[in-house]
């Protein structure tokens, strides 16, 4: 079965940045792209970004782009996501999943990673 | 704003049937790209409830209906029940964006 598993959470201040992990498992890491999307508190999905670990294509949201990077690391089928210059506004729930390619349905979903933003 | 519109809440007794809407534009779901729907319960991530406009994943009952028309996509709930409670999402590519994008999300009520 596919699994994503993620990072811990993390507290920073503004300005700072903040690099999550998400471990996929029970399948091949190449073939699927790796989709991120947060949730800040009491509100919906924000799609941030998607990265292909095969050919390392990416695809940014436009409204963190300059502040967002996705990588990836075939050897541990992990997929990292940093975010800099963080505001009191990225404080979120930061969700890793599987999609084929930026348009296709997401599954499975990682459990997700709390990054909270304060002074 | 999200790029996909979706009523902020539904509501419906037991056994009724509701419809959540998602409505897009022509460079979302009018150009045909596919829609998928996510269900998440508080504390929870999203799981996949509808793929590819309207198919069902193994697993999820058929007691929902994902349809698309134009510029819009709907998810029918038949028979409600207490434990479908959540809130839902709609998801398409946006080519104007080149990314995806998510619906606001829609707290579904069983009264």
């Amino acid at each position: 079965q596919p699994q994503l598993v993620q990072s811990g959470p993390e507290a920073k201040t503004p300005g700072g940045s903040v690099k999550l992990s998400c471990t996929a498992s029970g399948y091949t890491f190449p073939a699927y792209g790796i989709t991120w999307v947060r949730q800040a508190p009491g509100q919906g999905l924000q799609w941030l970004g998607w990265i292909s670990p095969h050919n390392g294509n990416r695809h940014y949201a436009q409204t963190l782009q300059g502040r967002i990077t996705l990588t990836t690391d075939l050897s541990t089928t992990t997929a990292y996501l940093e975010l800099r210059g963080l505001r009191f506004d990225d404080t979120a729930v930061y969700y890793c999943a599987r999609a084929k390619v930026p348009s296709a349905v997401s599954a499975p979903w990682g459990q997700g990673s709390r990054v909270t933003v304060s002074s | 704003q999200p790029a996909l519109t979706q009523p902020s809440s539904v509501s419906g007794p037991p056994g009724q049937r509701v419809t959540i809407s998602c409505a897009g534009n022509s460079s979302n779901i009018g150009a045909d790209y596919r829609v998928h729907w996510y269900q998440q319960f508080p504390g929870a991530a999203p799981k996949v409830l509808i793929y590819d406009d309207d198919i069902r994943p193994s697993g999820v009952p058929d007691r929902f209906f994902g349809s698309k028309s134009g510029t819009s996509a709907s998810l029918a709930i038949t028979g409600l029940q207490p434990e479908d409670e959540a809130d839902y999402y709609c998801q398409s590519f946006d080519s104007s964006l080149s990314s995806s994008v998510f619906g606001g999300g829609t707290k579904l009520t069983v009264l």
